[in-house]
């Protein structure tokens, strides 16, 4: 079975600095991973995901995450935030031969970017 | 945005009545999702479809049923709601099996 963690329940940062989210995941198999954004009082969207190749992915709205597969990380990234950056994000892993992309998710990181 | 909408956005209904939630897609994608989002616990699968007629079962199936009779429409059931179904539903879609692509607005249900 897989699960997923996300270090973080909220990360306050100011306008125009870096940010991280962290994303570990456990699983006997190979995964595919995601992250995903929610604005508030809105259904998600997929940010960037990670099925194969190059294990640097780069995403939406200038996000980009990277694969660690020794250490079992998915950790987003953004060099510069916007206010507008503020939502809830979440991490998701099925693993590869799960038929239908059935996911699991983490349990979510409010980012909040503060002027 | 991906045609995707969800019917109704809001409803309230009473311990004991069926309700049938309305997932709608303009997109032809094969696979579509329900998924119940509550604090604390992020969004769990409920059920999902990975064709006309074909379902299967995610990790929170218990008390919920599915149909697909088109590609466009996938119907979600309480057949008895209970408290605990109290939650924001979310369905989605994706072309292929590499996890959801598009979430709909949600559909939030609250069980007295």
């Amino acid at each position: 079975a897989q699960s997923v963690t996300q270090l973080d329940s909220q990360v306050p940062v100011f306008e125009e600095a870096p940010v991280e989210l962290r994303c570990n995941y456990s699983s006997s198999v190979s995964v595919y991973l995601f992250w995903y954004v929610q604005y508030p009082n809105q259904g998600l969207q997929l940010l960037l995901k990670y099925l194969s190749g190059s294990t640097l992915v780069k995403g939406i709205n200038g996000f980009e995450a990277e694969f660690n597969k020794s250490q079992t990380s998915f950790h987003l990234r953004k060099p510069s935030v916007h206010i507008s950056d503020t939502a809830e994000y979440f991490c998701a892993v099925s693993h590869v031969y799960n038929q239908g992309g059935k996911l699991i998710f983490g349990q979510g990181t409010e980012l909040s970017v503060k002027p | 945005d991906a045609g995707i909408t969800q019917s109704p956005r809001h409803k309230v209904t009473e311990t004991g009545t069926p309700v049938t939630l309305r997932c709608h897609q303009t997109e032809n994608h094969r696979y579509m999702y329900w998924y119940r989002q509550d604090p604390g616990h992020g969004l769990r699968l409920i059920h999902y479809s990975y064709g006309v007629k074909d379902t299967d079962k995610g990790e929170v199936s218990d008390g919920y049923s599915v149909s697909r009779s088109k590609t466009e429409d996938f119907l979600l059931t309480l057949e008895s709601a209970t408290s605990s179904q109290t939650s924001v539903y979310f369905c989605a879609i994706s072309e292929s099996g590499g996890g959801p692509r598009y979430f709909g607005p949600g559909t939030r249900l609250t069980v007295l």
